[in-house]
Parts: C-alpha cells; structure tokens; sequence
C-alpha cells in the first residue's frame, strides 16, 4: 500500500513569490492534515479536513496561507506572497476516521527555503 | 503553557544498550492518547507507540516500550537493545478527547544519537 506522497520534496524561493505543495493520502482515509515544522520544534497543525471540508483551520495564517481538498481527496497547501519566516518543513499526514485511537501516517513532507 | 515536554533535547546511548526518552504531559481531558514518534533525517514521521489514558497495560511494541506513570503524568519511551538506525528524532505527541479531529499536540523532540 502506497503511503502519504508529497510533492515537491524541495522548494527554494525568493520572498514575496508563491509556492503551492501538493498531498495524495493514503487511499481510503477520508481526514488529512497539513503541519508546519520549523527547524528543531516538533510540527503543528495548520488545517484539518474531513473529507473536503476543512473543520479546523485555526492555526493557518489566513492572510496568505490557504489550501483546498476538492473532492476529498488530494490536497493543495499554498502561500501567497511567501515570507522569510516561512522557511520549515510542510507534512500531510492522513488517518483513515477521525476520533478514538486513529494512527496518522505522515509524508515525508516539503522542504521550503525563502530566501 | 506546554502540552507536552521533552527535556532532552539530545541523547547518546551505546549500541545495544537500553535508552528512556523522557516525555511529560500537561491535560485536564480525562481521555487523551500518547503517541510516540520517530523522525530520521529523510523527514518522515514513523509511528512507533501509542498509549490511552484509560489502558491499564504500559503499551509495547517490539524494543519499544512506553512507560506510562499516570499520576506524574509521563509517558516515558523506552528502546531497547539500540541499534545504530535508531538515530534520529524522537517525539512524544497527545491527542486529547475533546479535540474530536485527532488533532496531535507534539513535543520539542529528542536527537537520539547511538554509538557503535
């Protein structure tokens, strides 16, 4: 069974520009996460989604952060314009229910560099 | 204040031997769960152990084991007979019940170095 994939593995930029990272979960799990990780702190979560509905978006900076699951399935995580600060490391991670004991299976995530 | 702490910010252990990562926890959700986490440098976050509040067992799995003291509320993970690819980072996690999502609270982590 394949795991969380991410896409790109790697981004370097230069400030004020876009990004986008993309998500596939494992297939059949209907809950997906975005975290952020900065360098030496454990990750954080940005946005939940259940299904296609985002049901915890309360740590992502909506001002230039947003994302999207359509269908319910893959996920985009965008940052527009991107800042120095936003250099970390951005995992998915995806859990088949939500609620009790639900193991979540992370990506290797993306690494982003602003310069 | 801090859900979860993690004091060690780096360890070292000889190969073979046995090693406790130290995990503390702050909640007054009657029902949580406690997750352990393996970071290598490749990036990706490996589950290795999971502990409910309401077990009545310390959970195992493997070389792993978690020691879970309820009252000093620490959930402690013990390797044993390290070996040279469990260098890497460790973090201790919680889920509270209230959070309906799943949602994981992390630790700072810990750098588990182990010498041959």
């Amino acid at each position: 069974e394949a795991g969380v994939v991410q896409s790109p593995r790697y981004k370097i930029i230069e400030k004020k520009q876009p990004v986008a990272f993309w998500c596939n979960p494992i297939s059949g799990h209907n809950t997906l996460y975005w975290y952020l990780q900065n360098l030496g702190q454990g990750p954080e979560l940005l946005i939940r989604y259940e299904n296609e509905e985002a049901v915890d978006d309360s740590q992502l900076p909506k001002d230039r952060f947003s994302a999207e699951r359509l269908k319910g399935v893959d996920s985009t995580l965008k940052i527009q314009p991107a800042e120095l600060g936003d250099s970390a490391v951005y995992l998915c991670a995806s859990s088949p229910r939500q609620g009790g004991y639900n193991e979540q299976f992370f990506g290797p995530g993306t690494r982003l560099t602003v310069l | 204040a801090q859900k979860i702490t993690q004091t060690q910010p780096g360890m070292f252990v000889q190969e073979k031997e046995a090693v406790t990562l130290d995990c503390t926890y702050d909640t007054s959700d009657p029902s949580y769960g406690l997750f352990w986490y393996k970071q290598p440098s490749s990036g990706e976050m490996i589950f290795l152990i999971y502990q409910g509040s309401y077990d009545q067992q310390n959970a195992t799995e493997g070389r792993y084991s978690l020691n879970f003291q309820k009252a000093r509320k620490s959930a402690n993970l013990v390797i044993s007979a390290s070996q040279l690819g469990d260098s890497a980072m460790y973090f201790c996690a919680m889920r509270e019940r209230h959070n309906q999502g799943g949602k994981l609270i992390f630790g700072q982590g810990t750098e588990l170095s182990v010498k041959p």
